[in-house]
């Protein structure tokens, strides 16, 4: 298994343009999610979706679209980007197994909007 | 309104000394999951641990060690004979769900880790 796959690893943007983060796993977990990572503040959730068809936003979501069309794919979108949006972005999945659930995380994109 | 806080924001210590990672959480559910996370420099984070809040028996896997006390709402992270590789930015979470409907899984600021040969 590749687990949770994200691209491209880093990303230039200039204000105002637009480009999709791409997060795909191949474990079939139906819980996937979009942090954004920034100095001094954790991870914070921007989208997440419990399963083919259905998004949700999380904490910080402005400026940031989800769609989930398959099981696999969960692209995040950024329509105009800002430099506020510099930053490090980690897909996650989570998968519900004896009482338990386990989060597992991409290796991340590291963006940065001038 | 769950919350998590790790007061080290850095701590720097020599190689071989233990050092002991702070995390206090906040939470209203009576089930609840703790996690810890290592960011080495490399960006990537590395699953730890995770423990229910049903289960207070400390752990401890190597030279790393966790302490959970409820009666403190605090889930410590220690590691023994600290290494240079041990060198990251380390992270507790908290997560309040059991069935994956919602996600709230909430992590605090993190605590940079440099241990010095």
């Amino acid at each position: 298994n590749a687990g949770v796959t994200q691209t491209p690893k880093f990303q230039v943007l200039k204000t105002g343009q637009s480009m999709t983060l791409q997060c795909a796993q191949d474990m079939n977990h139906e819980y996937m999610s979009w942090y954004r990572q920034d100095p001094g503040m954790g991870l914070r959730l921007i989208h997440y979706s419990v399963g083919a068809g259905i998004t949700d936003q999380g904490e910080v979501p402005n400026g940031y679209n989800v769609s989930r069309s398959t099981t696999e794919d969960f692209p995040l979108r950024l329509l105009s980007a800002a430099p506020s949006q510099t930053s490090v972005y980690f897909c996650a999945t989570k998968k519900y197994r004896d009482k338990l659930y386990e989060q597992y995380f991409g290796p991340g994109t590291r963006l940065t909007v001038t | 309104a769950q919350k998590v806080t790790q007061a080290q924001t850095e701590i720097s210590v020599v190689e071989k000394e233990d050092v002991t990672l702070d995390c206090v959480y906040e939470t209203r559910d009576t089930t609840y999951y703790l996690f810890w996370y290592k960011q080495p420099p490399s960006g990537e984070l590395v699953f730890l641990i995770r423990r229910n809040s049903f289960d207070e028996q400390n752990e401890i896997s190597g030279r790393y060690s966790w302490n959970f006390q409820k009666s403190t709402s605090s889930f410590n992270f220690t590691i023994t004979a600290s290494q240079v590789v041990d060198s990251a930015v380390y992270f507790c979470a908290l997560s309040e769900e059991n069935l994956p409907i919602n996600n709230d899984m909430r992590f605090g600021a993190g605590t940079r880790l440099t241990v010095k040969p």
